[in-house]
């Protein structure tokens, strides 16, 4: 079954450090690929997404991503983290016409 | 645009009770979908449409009823609630499935 993983519940990193979210996902084709952003008491918004071409994507509020076939990997990065990215983070695959949702990433950032 | 508009925001229910959760999208989008959130398991697909008149199961349907009479609208019935039903439930929408879905800000439900 189609499944996708982040191996971290919660990340603590202080402000202006470097970040970086894993996501892992079983499929057995290029899948499409998502990065959602939740702040508190908030809907999803969209971080960024990959469906085909250049394996590294650039997103909203300085985030990126690369696709790693060999590893089945598609992690969320960013250079320097800022107060306002403490939210839960949440890594998507499309299998058929929908979503499977990974169980999420909290990220607090300390000052 | 407005987007994905969900109402309520909060609701308190006992258990047996009936209610609907609304959805409406003013994007002109096929494609509509119910999720509910728990904690640490991320988003689960209850139901889903493709189009007006057309619905079907995701992940975890039990419990909940859809229609889809319009391509704007996309309520969510539970028939007798149970407090396993207690969530956050969210309502999204996209030019096909596989597009950028598009999220509402979310109901809070609570069955006591």
């Amino acid at each position: 079954a189609q499944s996708v993983t982040q191996p971290d519940i919660h990340i603590t990193v202080s402000e202006g450090a470097s970040l970086e979210l894993r996501c892992n996902y079983s499929y057995g084709a290029t899948p499409y690929l998502f990065w959602y952003v939740q702040s508190p008491g908030q809907g999803l918004q969209l971080l960024l997404k990959y469906f085909s071409g250049d394996t590294l994507v650039q997103g909203i509020k300085g985030f990126e991503a690369e696709f790693k076939r060999s590893q089945s990997s598609f992690n969320l990065r960013k250079p320097s983290v800022h107060w306002s990215d403490a939210a839960e983070y949440f890594c998507a695959v499309v299998r058929g016409q929908n979503f499977v949702f990974g169980p999420g990433t909290r990220l607090s950032v300390l000052p | 645009n407005a987007g994905v508009t969900q109402t309520p925001k909060f609701q308190v229910l006992k258990t047996g009770q009936s209610m609907t959760l609304q959805c409406a999208q003013d994007m002109n989008h096929e494609y509509m979908s119910w999720y509910r959130q728990d904690p640490g398991m991320g988003l689960r697909l209850i139901h889903y449409s493709v189009g007006a008149g057309i619905t079907d199961q995701g992940e975890v349907p039990n419990g909940y009823n859809v229609s889809r009479s319009t391509t704007e609208d996309f309520p969510l019935r539970l028939l007798s609630a149970a407090p396993s039903q207690t969530s956050v439930y969210f309502c999204a929408s996209s030019y096909a499935g596989r597009n950028e879905q598009y999220f509402g800000p979310g109901t809070r439900l609570t069955v006591t």
